[in-house]
C-alpha cells in the first residue's frame, strides 16, 4: 500500500499479559523502524530492519520485548507480561532503499496506543 | 544527554507572516536532517529534508536551514496557514540510509486567522 498500516489503533491490556502490535511498511520499502513515544512528544527508538533482517536492536529493552518482520506478513512487534510503564503510543515507519546516492526520509503510521490498566 | 534539542516549546504567529522553527544538535556525526509535522492522533508527516552537503534546501513554502559550524537548523515557513497548527519535529541522522531518525521534542506551532 501506499501508507504505513498500524494495527490496532488502541489497546488495551491488563497488566502482565502480552501485547501484540502489527505493522504493514509501504509497499517497495526495505527498512522498517519502531519506536516508542511515552510522553507527549518523546521519540524513542526501539528496532529497525531491513528487510526480514534486524538492523539495529539498540533502543529494544532486554526483556519482554520482541519484534519480527517476515516475509509477506505484517511486521509485529511484542511485549511480554506488560508493565504500566510499556503504556504509550507505538509507532511504525519504513522507508526505501537510497536512490541515486540520496538518503530517503521514514514516512510513519498513525500508531497504535497502548494502555496498560 | 539529548541530542537533537528544540528549545522553544510553542511558536503563535499570524497568519501571513513568517514562522521559524529551530532545532540545534550536538552530534557531529549527523549528516541527515528531517522536519515532520504532526497533527494529535496521526503519525509525524514527512516535511522536508536536508543533507549535510547543503546550506538550504526550498520546497513551497517551505525551506530549511543548515548551519553546519554551529550545528544549527531551521525551518522557514511563509506564509503561514492556519492549516499549519501542528507540532513540529526536527529528526537527525547519522550517514546510513538504514539509520534510526533521533527527534527533539518538537515545537507546538499555533497560526491565527
Amino acid at each position: 500500500g501506499e501508507e504505513v498500516a498500524q494495527t490496532p489503533k488502541h489497546l488495551v491490556r491488563g497488566e502482565g499479559q502480552k501485547a501484540k502490535l502489527y505493522c504493514a511498511p509501504i509497499k517497495g520499502h526495505s527498512y522498517v523502524f519502531w519506536y516508542q513515544q511515552v510522553l507527549k512528544n518523546e521519540f524513542k527508538f526501539l528496532i529497525s530492519f531491513q528487510n526480514e533482517n534486524v538492523f539495529d536492536e539498540t533502543g529494544m529493552p532486554k526483556e519482554r520485548f520482541s519484534a519480527k518482520c517476515l516475509p509477506n506478513s505484517p511486521c509485529s512487534l511484542e511485549i511480554q507480561a506488560t508493565k504500566l510503564e510499556d503504556s504509550a503510543v507505538y509507532f511504525c515507519a519504513s522507508s526505501q532503499s537510497r536512490r541515486g546516492g540520496r538518503n530517503q526520509p521514514q514516512h510513519f503510521g498513525d500508531g497504535t496506543r497502548l494502555s496498560i490498566l | 544527554d539529548q541530542q537533537v534539542k528544540q528549545n522553544s516549546p510553542s511558536l503563535s504567529v499570524q497568519e501571513g507572516r513568517i514562522s521559524i522553527l529551530n532545532c540545534d544538535y550536538t552530534n557531529s556525526m549527523f549528516d541527515y536532517f528531517l522536519w515532520y509535522k504532526k497533527y494529535p492522533a496521526e503519525g509525524p508527516t514527512f516535511l522536508i529534508s536536508i543533507s549535510s552537503i547543503k546550506d538550504k534546501n526550498e520546497d513551497g513554502r517551505f525551506t530549511v536551514f543548515l548551519n553546519k559550524s554551529a550545528k544549527h537548523l531551521s525551518l522557514h515557513i511563509v506564509p503561514s496557514q492556519p492549516g499549519d497548527s501542528a507540532v513540529y519535529f526536527c529528526a537527525a541522522r547519522e550517514n546510513t540510509n538504514a539509520g534510526k531518525s533521533t527527534f527533539g521534542d518538537g515545537t507546538t506551532l499555533t497560526v491565527k486567522p
